[in-house]
């Protein structure tokens, strides 16, 4: 079955530097869901789509924004980027009805230096 | 504030024991609670997930109970072995109260890093 695909794996910027991940959900799915998730940290919700528009903002930086595509697939763009914004970014999709499950994605790994 | 709390933070049991790890959630106003595998690094995969609806959900070795009403889920892992070891993570999808968005996130917990000795 088709799965959560995320790109890149690993992604290495500098310091005030830009980067942007890219999320593809399962075909079909109607949400997509980003979290971060620190050393050592549970995964934190970042920001939420449904059906191409943003639903739902959790503890995203003014410095992050995403939007979702036509074909459903999400990018999280990230500028000035800081130390602290290493992490794993992972990517989530789901059906908007309330008793279905998340399927997450692999995940991007983030290192700032 | 909607939290989920996981005890314990870690466990390290020998191979062969039967164990329960715990989530405590702060609001029973949820509508499902998931709980995830994760390895070092590595991303999360779902193991079970259970309605606000059910009482519990079997997969294998592994048991997911709810009580929605107390606010607590254990998952139950039997006859453990060297490659359970992970982090498991509980995860609360809770009725959105504060947002004005159609798509509520996961509340995860901090998890259980668990250790099988061989």
């Amino acid at each position: 079955a088709a799965g959560v695909i995320q790109s890149p794996r690993h992604l290495i910027k500098e310091k005030r530097e830009t980067a942007t991940l890219k999320c593809y959900p399962i075909p079909r799915h109607d949400t997509v869901y980003w979290y971060q998730q620190g050393p050592g940290q549970d995964p934190q919700f970042l920001i939420s789509f449904y059906e191409k528009m943003q639903s739902d903002k959790g503890s995203i930086p003014d410095r992050f924004s995403a939007q979702q595509f036509s074909d459903y697939h999400s990018e999280l763009n990230m500028s000035s980027l800081e130390l602290g914004d290493s992490a794993l970014y992972f990517c989530a999709s789901s059906l908007e009805r309330q008793d279905y499950g998340y399927t997450f994605g692999s995940g991007t790994r983030l290192t700032v230096v | 504030k909607q939290e989920v709390t996981q005890i314990p933070a870690a466990l390290s049991v020998p191979e062969g024991e039967n164990l329960v790890l715990n989530c405590s959630f702060t609001d029973s106003a949820i509508y499902n609670l998931q709980w995830f595998r994760q390895d070092p690094g590595k991303g999360l995969t779902s193991l079970l997930l259970i309605q606000s609806s059910q009482r519990e959900q079997t997969s294998g070795r592994l048991n997911a109970s709810l009580d929605k009403s107390s606010g607590r889920s254990t998952l139950y892992i039997a006859a453990s072995q060297p490659g359970d070891s992970a982090t498991y993570l509980c995860a609360v999808r809770f009725f959105l109260m504060y947002s004005g968005g159609g798509a509520d996130g996961l509340t995860f917990g901090k998890g259980t890093h668990l250790i099988i000795q061989p």
